[in-house]
Formats: C-alpha cells, structure tokens, sequence
C-alpha cells in the first residue's frame, strides 16, 4: 500500500529551527513535494526533491533519502506566520501525488 | 506560476440540492484535479478532469455525484449533486502547470461548502 508517516503535531520558538520528518511507500516514485497549508487556506507549494540530497530556498530546505523513503523539510529563523500544517506529498509511478494529513506546526514567541 | 480562482468561495446548501464549483485557471495547463479535504484530515483526490474527455474518477467517486466538466485548458467546474451534511467540505481545484507530470500543482483558493 501507499503510506506516508508524519508528526501530527509540533512546537517550536520563534527564532529556532525546527525539522519535520517523513517517511513514505509509494508504488513507485517520481518525486516529492513539500507543501504548506495555513489553516482554512489552500496549500502553497514549498519544494520540490526527486534526486537525493538537500534542497535549500531561502529559510526552507528539504532533504530526500530515496533508498530510506524519507524526508525532511527544515525551517530556520522561525517566524510566527510559519504556523501552519506542512504535507510531504511523495508522487507515485502514475504521477498522482500521495497526502497524508500534515505537521501541524506551532510557532511560540 | 498558474494562478488559480476558484468560485464560490463559501456557501450554505440545503440538502437535496446540487452546487456548481468554477475553476478558472490564468493560463493553458494540461492536467487539473478536483480535491476534497475535511478539517484536519489530507486531501483526498476526487478526479482528474480532462479537456475534451470524461473526468477519471478516484474509487469511492462516481460521476453521478460529482460531475466534472473541463470545456478547455483554462476551466473546469465540479458539482456536487443531491448534497447532503456528509458533502459539507472544502473542495480544492489544483493545476499542474506546464505539461510536464513532475510539475508542482497549484492550488485554488478553496470552496468551503455546508450543507444543513
């Protein structure tokens, strides 16, 4: 089956870093997205991996480990508006992109 | 970047009715999806609906309840059919840009329907 394994819930601090990890089955694989959803909001692209290694943009970096089925997506310099729900979307061989429910993320001052 | 409207935004219904969701996409793309997601819960694929063809339905949807039309490469509509609470969602209309499959999908603004 298709699966994807994420925190329900984190918290962090304004100003810190904060990694939120994923793990994933997919039949086959094309890719995987990193998505931010604010709450009653549409999901905004993040990043995009589909070779091994990290991808930095910004404040945001996402890893991928494809042999592991994981990855992680890293926030720095937290701010109070990165409060919001994080979705690793891996794209199966069909090219359908898989979601699970997210991180809920919390930023505390 | 595709930039994606969606309309309504929000609306009530009476149960038994049916509701039209619009779709308007500022530029041509090839692929566009019809989403639903509950509170708190992942988005759930509803189908892909495709220019000049039938929507392909996700297991668990059925064209009687949803029917989609896709006209052309800018615009597609879902309608939600005989509603009833269990209907009550935000409905999701994405887009792929480009044509290429790995493209990342953009995202409408979201239909918060409630039907009572």
């Amino acid at each position: 089956g298709q699966n994807i394994d994420q925190p329900t819930e984190m918290t962090a601090t304004e100003g810190a870093i904060v990694q939120i990890n994923c793990t994933y089955q997919t039949s086959g694989f094309n890719g995987l997205f990193w998505y931010q959803q604010h709450a009653g909001e549409a999901p905004t692209f993040l990043s995009y991996n589909v070779l091994d290694g990290l991808e930095e943009k910004g404040r945001f970096s996402s890893f991928l480990s494809r042999s592991k089925g994981y990855s992680y997506l890293l926030l720095k310099e937290l701010q109070m508006k990165d409060s919001a729900s994080y979705l690793c979307s891996p794209m199966d061989s069909n090219y359908q992109l898989i979601w699970g429910a997210g991180t809920k993320l919390i930023i505390k001052p | 970047s595709a930039v994606i409207s969606q309309k309504p935004s929000r609306d009530i219904c009476q149960r038994g009715t049916s509701l039209t969701i619009q779709c308007q996409v500022d530029s041509q793309v090839t692929m566009m999806f019809w989403y639903r997601q509950q509170p708190g819960q992942s988005l759930t694929l509803i189908a892909t609906a495709n220019q000049g063809s039938e929507a392909t339905y996700e297991s668990g949807f059925v064209i009687d309840k949803f029917p989609i039309s896709r006209p052309n490469l800018t615009f597609s509509t879902l309608t939600v059919s005989n509603m009833s609470p269990e209907d009550s969602s935000i409905y999701l209309c994405s887009a792929r840009d480009g044509e290429a499959d790995t493209g990342e999908l953009f995202f409408g603004e979201g239909s918060r329907l409630t039907v009572l």
